[in-house]
């Protein structure tokens, strides 16, 4: 299995609430991705990141940001949490050599739920 | 507009026999396609995976087969197993690194 890790797994918070997510990789994977998995739409692309401080928006990119100053964190902040946003979280990680770059591991996830 | 479709939102089968998921897409640059498998409280795990240069592709007991004239793909699981039960969900790509997945389907192996 990939080395890619989320914290936290689980997080309740408020609406209004500021959330960071963070996922971690030992893989020295150059792409990482968040998604979010809602019922009856799969996985959407929030954000993805194609190296140290590059990152670029996905198909559900408004109100979230992410940051990437080291190879192996990619952060999501959620700047003012919204019921919308409650879902569950993955983090995924590619290589970046051939066609390889398609295939994508994934972390374990975070549920995250905004009252 | 969903660019990949899983139609059916879930699927039964008995211990042994096959299984077959199907998937249909929209978006005729698609040129690579995935499977991928995910278990309760678990992160997507990759399955098995298809170049549209090719119509078939097998691992074990996975085989996913390519209809590009059709803009349909499917995956067989034979036989079924019990731990094959699971979300299944199906994903294509056209430019590198962007996977579009559809919504997945929920296989049921009855022992």
């Amino acid at each position: 299995d990939a080395g890619i890790t989320q914290s936290p797994r689980h997080k309740v918070t408020e609406t209004g609430t500021p959330v960071t997510l963070r996922c971690h990789q030992t893989e020295n994977h150059r792409y990482m991705y968040w998604y979010r998995q809602d019922p009856g739409h799969g996985l959407r692309l929030i954000h993805y990141s194609y190296g140290v401080k590059d990152t670029d928006k996905g198909e559900v990119s408004d109100g979230y940001s992410v940051s990437r100053s080291k190879t192996e964190d990619f952060l999501l902040t959620l700047e003012s949490a919204t019921s919308s946003q409650t879902s569950v979280y993955f983090c995924a990680i590619s290589e970046s050599r051939g066609r390889n770059q398609e295939t994508q591991y994934f972390g374990p996830g975070t549920r995250l739920l905004v009252l | 507009d969903q660019q990949v479709k899983q139609n059916s939102p879930s699927l039964s089968v008995q211990e042994g026999r096959i299984s077959i998921l199907n998937c249909d897409y929209t978006n005729s640059m698609f040129d690579y396609f995935l499977w991928y498998k995910k278990y309760p409280a678990e992160g997507p795990t990759f399955l098995i995976s298809i170049s549209s240069i090719k119509d078939k592709n097998e691992d074990g007991r996975f085989t996913v087969f390519l209809n590009k004239s059709a803009k349909h793909l499917s995956l067989h699981i034979v036989p079924s197993q019990p731990g094959d039960s699971a979300v299944y969900f199906c994903a294509a790509s056209a430019l590198r690194n962007k996977l579009v997945f559809g919504a997945g389907t929920i296989l049921r192996v009855k022992s």
